[in-house]
């Protein structure tokens, strides 16, 4: 079972649309959780990073939001663009000294015009 | 701003072929990963290395070998290529430590004929 569960898997809006993307994650004991976006065709861009003490952090039209005791995380994205079409992958860290992040699978954003 | 580059944005090789993928980072990170990434099961980890010459299995290391001769390259190796390979590939790079971002090259889009 992933460990870093996403939803939607998929969404289209329409441009100019909010939408806010979910990821809830088992991993522990939690260090961080990273949002990346992923253009078609090239790798993946981090967005943001949230440790556990912040519950809220924004980039531009980005904001993120994050509830540790309920293990969730969300990515609100305001007055859509059609270059905010990409995929989304939720990354989450634990403590202790791995190097190895546990991705979850990503939600596929289309915005239409 | 950091780069790592993978030698090749597309590649089509034939069944058996031994394949070599390349990832060059310019920014002296530590770390190093190989990911796969295949429609609906999100990014998989191969192999990963922290220093030169160490390295250690991911998740699907199978079919797989990496070499670390110098600390900005880390080479992916498919001993006999398969059609069940054919994946994109993405190789990451990042500073030690657990709030570190990773970056990603651009991918490279692997077809085993």
């Amino acid at each position: 079972k992933n460990q870093v569960e996403q939803s939607p898997q998929s969404l289209i809006i329409l441009e100019g649309k909010n939408c806010t993307l979910q990821c809830n994650y088992t991993v522990s004991p939690f260090s961080n959780l990273r949002w990346y976006k992923q253009d078609t065709g090239r790798g993946p861009v981090s967005l943001t990073i949230m440790t556990f003490s912040e519950n809220t952090k924004s980039n531009g039209r980005y904001t993120a939001t994050l509830d540790a005791d309920t293990k969730q995380s969300s990515l609100h994205i305001t007055a859509s663009q059609l270059s905010d079409s990409a995929s989304y992958i939720c990354v989450v860290k634990v403590v202790g000294g791995s190097y190895i992040p546990t991705f979850g699978r990503g939600t596929s954003l289309i915005v239409h015009p | 701003d950091v780069k790592v580059t993978q030698s090749s944005r597309y590649l089509v090789k034939r069944t058996g072929e031994k394949v070599f993928l390349e990832c060059v980072q310019d920014m002296d990170h530590e770390n190093m990963f190989w990911y796969r990434q295949d429609p609906g099961l999100g990014l998989r980890l191969i192999y990963f290395s922290y220093d030169v010459k160490m390295k250690e299995k991911g998740d699907i290391p199978e079919g797989y070998s990496v070499s670390r001769e110098k600390k900005e390259r880390f080479s992916l190796i498919l001993e006999s290529a398969s059609t069940n390979q054919t994946s994109m590939y993405l190789c990451a790079s990042q500073y030690g430590g657990v709030n570190t971002e990773a970056f990603f090259g651009q991918g490279t889009r692997l077809t085993v004929v």
